[in-house]
């Protein structure tokens, strides 16, 4: 079982509408979670880091961890052409405290 | 801006040569780590270094190597190029320490002919 894991996609959504990105992890006891947004040929720039259970929101997006089941999503609500790129889930793997980034999910927003 | 800068923007070498990938963090950021992105991959962690000992590896052959500085600069060496190593190479460094929230730079784009 790979240690992070994402949807490839390419994710479609229309504009306006709701984008919700979902990621697995293996190690059960990480502890910090991000999401990073990644442009095509640029490096990834963070969006939100989430420690505990839960929802926690920051302007039009909201990461939410459930370390029971061992998954971290991030919803993108009113989704704008400008959200279009690949998101990147990162988890820190206690056993050697090192970040873990899943392949990514491309998300295309349709004007 | 992150504050965390990267030299050179592009590199293009060939099959056997080395090369040295820079990158400056901002000060009093203890912990940097590297990482390879092929395209249409995710980040592939190499190391990661902490006060300038290195602190964890991937799966990643002993021709890469890395050194951290203690003004907050560190360097990425691979020897022995081979066609593979091309990729994007990200640094990203921490204010706290290993696992922390990290910034990254805006990379290397290596090509190896």
């Amino acid at each position: 079982q790979k240690e992070v894991e994402q949807n490839s996609g390419p994710l479609s959504v229309p504009e306006g509408a709701i984008a919700s990105l979902n990621c697995t992890y293996s190690d059960r006891v990480s502890q910090s979670f991000f999401w990073y947004r990644q442009y095509s040929g640029k490096s990834p720039e963070l969006i939100m880091s989430i420690y505990s259970n839960g929802d926690k929101e920051d302007g039009r997006f909201t990461a939410q961890l459930n370390k029971a089941s061992q998954y971290v999503s991030l919803l993108i609500r009113d989704s704008q052409p400008s959200d279009s790129a690949t998101y990147l889930c990162a988890v820190n793997i206690r056993r050697d405290d090192k970040i873990i980034f899943g392949k990514g999910t491309r998300l295309h927003i349709l004007p | 801006e992150t504050g965390v800068t990267q030299s050179p923007t592009h590199l293009i070498k060939t099959r056997g040569q080395q090369v040295t990938l820079r990158c400056s963090s901002q000060s009093g950021h203890n912990t940097v780590s590297w990482y390879q992105q092929a395209l249409g991959q995710g980040p592939q962690f190499i190391f990661q270094y902490y006060r300038e000992e290195e602190n964890g590896r991937g799966n990643f052959p002993p021709r890469f190597s890395g050194l951290q500085f203690p003004n907050y600069s560190s360097e990425l060496n691979v020897n022995a190029l081979e066609l593979d190593d091309s990729a994007l190479y990200l640094c990203a460094s921490s204010l706290g320490g290993p696992g922390e929230t990290q910034y990254f730079g805006p990379g290397t784009r290596l090509l190896v002919l």
